[in-house]
């Protein structure tokens, strides 16, 4: 099992705001960083550090982080927005690297 | 532009061998650690193992599950990272992908950017 925990699936409406979490103890010392993965491509980073965006990625995207709880909010879902979503940090003991089990987001 | 391109999988039967490569462009290749990760059909990703940089020592760390049978090497002169996967399981079906760690601080990093990665099919 990972050490970050992640809803399996969650769905928002078309233009509307949605929050993915993410929980594990680890997430109280390292940030998480989030990535995009659709159908048959590799994952893509969305949002690193506190708050950054890659170049490319939309601002609608956007992170934060509370005790041992990282979120990743979209502001006014688009289509195109619909994939499965991963969370990354170190482990509890700082020396290896641990994904969440992802979440699968539906815009309906 | 930023790139990396995985090369070397295939169909190999349980227990067999296999090394792939991951070919890296467009930045500094000597400097960066890089991470391999794979993903099962349908599953989540799953963080494989890392080689840090030379001024690293190169060091090497491995998930639970492929330590012992996994090594992860580099040869800076190609740009290019290795995965030699041993004792190969049927377990080991994914494909894999390379990634560059970028680490900001102690307490921040990520994977920017991933390859594309290469399937690799463990079975008899």
């Amino acid at each position: 099992s990972s050490e970050l925990t992640q809803d399996p699936a969650v769905s928002v409406a078309l233009g509307q705001t949605v929050r993915i979490t993410c929980q594990g103890d680890s997430l109280r010392s390292y940030y998480a960083s989030w990535y995009q993965q659709k159908p048959g491509q590799a994952p893509v980073l969305v949002i690193y550090g506190k708050n950054n965006r890659p170049s490319g990625i939309p601002d609608r995207f956007s992170g934060s982080s509370s005790g041992n709880t990282a979120s990743l909010t979209i502001t006014g879902a688009q289509a195109e927005d619909e994939a499965d979503y991963y969370c990354n940090s170190r482990d509890s003991s700082g020396n290896l690297v641990v994904f969440g089990g992802g979440t699968k987001l539906t815009v309906l | 532009e930023v790139q990396l391109v995985e090369s070397g999988g295939g169909l190999v039967q349980p227990g067999g061998s296999l090394k792939l490569s991951c070919a890296a462009s467009g930045f500094t290749f000597s400097g960066s650690a890089m991470h391999w990760v794979r993903q099962a059909s349908g599953k989540g990703l799953e963080w494989v193992g890392r080689i840090r940089s030379k001024a690293n020592s190169y060091a090497t760390a491995y998930a639970a599950s492929v330590k012992g049978r996994f090594t992860i090497s580099r040869d800076d002169s190609k740009n290019t990272a290795y995965l030699q996967m041993n004792s190969l399981k049927t377990e080991d079906t994914a494909v894999y992908y390379c990634t560059r760690r970028v680490v900001s601080s102690s307490w921040s990093g990520w994977f920017d950017p991933w390859g594309q990665g290469t399937l690799v099919t463990v079975s008899s």
